[in-house]
């Protein structure tokens, strides 16, 4: 079945911090990956995906995600957090003939002073 | 330009009553996407059309939702006899064309309260 899991519910983080968000996939064909950002009151905004080629990829402000398939995770990472980065973040598969995207339950982050 | 717009932002209904969520997607998308978002839960997969195709309507809940979208363009998502599990955020977005290789852009969403 495919499905989308983000282990860790709610993370706080010091601002100037480093960031890790965990997503692991479960997906029966060649997966695209997304990350999505949702900031109060607001629709979602897409991070950055992947599709194929080079599995460490970048995207909008600062963030940088890894594919790694053996482990059938695709982290977000940032390496100096900013409190107005306070938001859910949510990673989601789909793929290039499915019509259906699997979205996780989301990581809400909090950005410490 | 203009991004996805849904309209209500917020709704509250009685138990039992129907409601009307819309759609207005990016100019020229062909395909759109309904989801819920119900607390502490990610998105579910409502329904999602793609130009004059048939829907795929395999995520709808039960035979009290129906969607549909006119003339291409516009959607409304409507639930019957609302149920207090109903409560939720409904998401829309819509994108160039369905599949993965091509952005969903989401809407702010409708709050819909059941009391």
């Amino acid at each position: 079945a495919q499905s989308v899991t983000q282990p860790d519910i709610h993370i706080t983080v010091s601002e100037g911090a480093s960031l890790e968000l965990r997503c692991n996939y479960s997906y029966g064909a060649t997966p695209y990956l997304f990350w999505y950002v949702q900031s109060p009151g607001q629709g979602l905004q897409l991070l950055l995906k992947y599709f194929s080629g080079d599995t460490l990829v970048q995207g909008i402000k600062g963030f940088e995600a890894e594919f790694k398939r053996s482990q059938s995770s695709f982290n977000l990472r940032k390496p100096s957090v900013h409190w107005s980065d306070a938001a859910e973040y949510f990673c989601a598969v789909g793929g290039n003939t499915g019509n259906q995207f699997y979205f996780g339950t989301g990581t809400s982050l909090t950005v410490i002073p | 330009g203009a991004g996805v717009s849904q309209s209500p932002s917020n709704k509250v209904t009685e138990k039992g009553k129907d409601v009307e969520l819309r759609c207005d997607p990016i100019s020229g998308h062909t395909a759109l996407y309904w989801y819920r978002q119900s607390l502490g839960q990610g998105l579910e997969f409502l329904i999602y059309f793609q130009g004059n195709s048939a829907p795929d309507k395999s995520g709808l809940p039960s035979d009290r939702f129906s969607a549909e979208r006119t003339g291409g363009s516009v959607s409304t998502l409507t639930i019957q006899r609302t149920q207090q599990e109903d409560s939720a955020v409904y998401l829309c977005a819509s994108s160039l064309v369905a599949g993965g290789t091509y952005e969903q852009y989401f809407g702010p969403g409708t709050r819909l309260t059941v009391t």
